[in-house]
């Protein structure tokens, strides 16, 4: 089952807009949401992450929103580039000093000029 | 450099025939995990271990082995391969104590071909 829902399986944006992936999560024992970026051919790279205390984290044109209530949480990409084309997951890790991580199934996302 | 590599990048192999993935990683990290990724599935772990000899199931682990005698390596074994783990496989590796929110670096991939 996945625990961890992720929408759009792909996106095309424009050179200049915003693009937004969603996440949704069940597991209330998750303590750790990281997004991260995969290029063909690479492995994935961490891009950003969020602790459930806090409601949003900034860094440069990355942005996640989180939403405990609704277990849910968004990575915005802001002023989006070509060189963002890339698949983004989203993921949660289980809390109590535990490793396990549960990925999402993936974004393709397509900046075009 | 600091990395996770793999190896081999790619394989082909057999129905039945035993192999292992080698995962080595120089940046001194406690945890270490496996994971296959599926088109549509996204990445999904297989085995995670927290220590020398601490190793516990990923979501997937059926059909696979891990050992952690080393702290550097993380060797993934398929005694019996069967078509249905044809996948790109990924190791990653991470720092960090018990409840310390850690980033994961992954390896390049090897990409497994069943037949």
């Amino acid at each position: 089952q996945q625990q961890v829902k992720q929408s759009p399986q792909s996106l095309i944006v424009q050179k200049g807009g915003i693009s937004i992936i969603n996440c949704a999560y069940e597991n209330t024992a998750f303590d750790y949401f990281p997004w991260y970026q995969q290029f063909p051919g690479k492995g994935p790279a961490l891009l950003i992450a969020i602790r459930p205390d806090v409601s949003e984290k900034k860094e440069g044109r990355f942005t996640i929103s989180f939403n405990k209530s609704a277990k849910q949480f968004s990575l915005h990409i802001m002023d989006s580039q070509p060189g963002d084309s890339a698949t983004y997951f989203c993921a949660a890790r289980r809390g109590g000093g535990y490793q396990k991580v549960t990925f999402g199934t993936g974004t393709k996302l397509q900046v075009i000029p | 450099e600091a990395q996770v590599t793999q190896n081999p990048r790619y394989l082909i192999t057999v129905t039945g025939k035993k192999l292992t993935v080698t995962c080595s990683q120089n940046m001194n990290h406690e945890y270490m995990s496996w994971y296959r990724q599926d088109p549509g599935l996204g990445l999904r772990q297989i085995y995670y271990s927290m220590n020398v000899e601490v190793t516990d199931k990923g979501d997937v682990p059926e059909g696979y082995k891990v050992s952690r005698k080393e702290k550097r390596n993380f060797p993934l074994i398929l005694e019996s391969p069967s078509p249905n783990q044809t996948s790109l496989y990924f190791c990653a590796s991470s720092p960090g104590l018990a409840g310390v929110v850690s980033e994961q670096f992954f390896g390049p991939g090897t990409r497994l071909t069943v037949l």
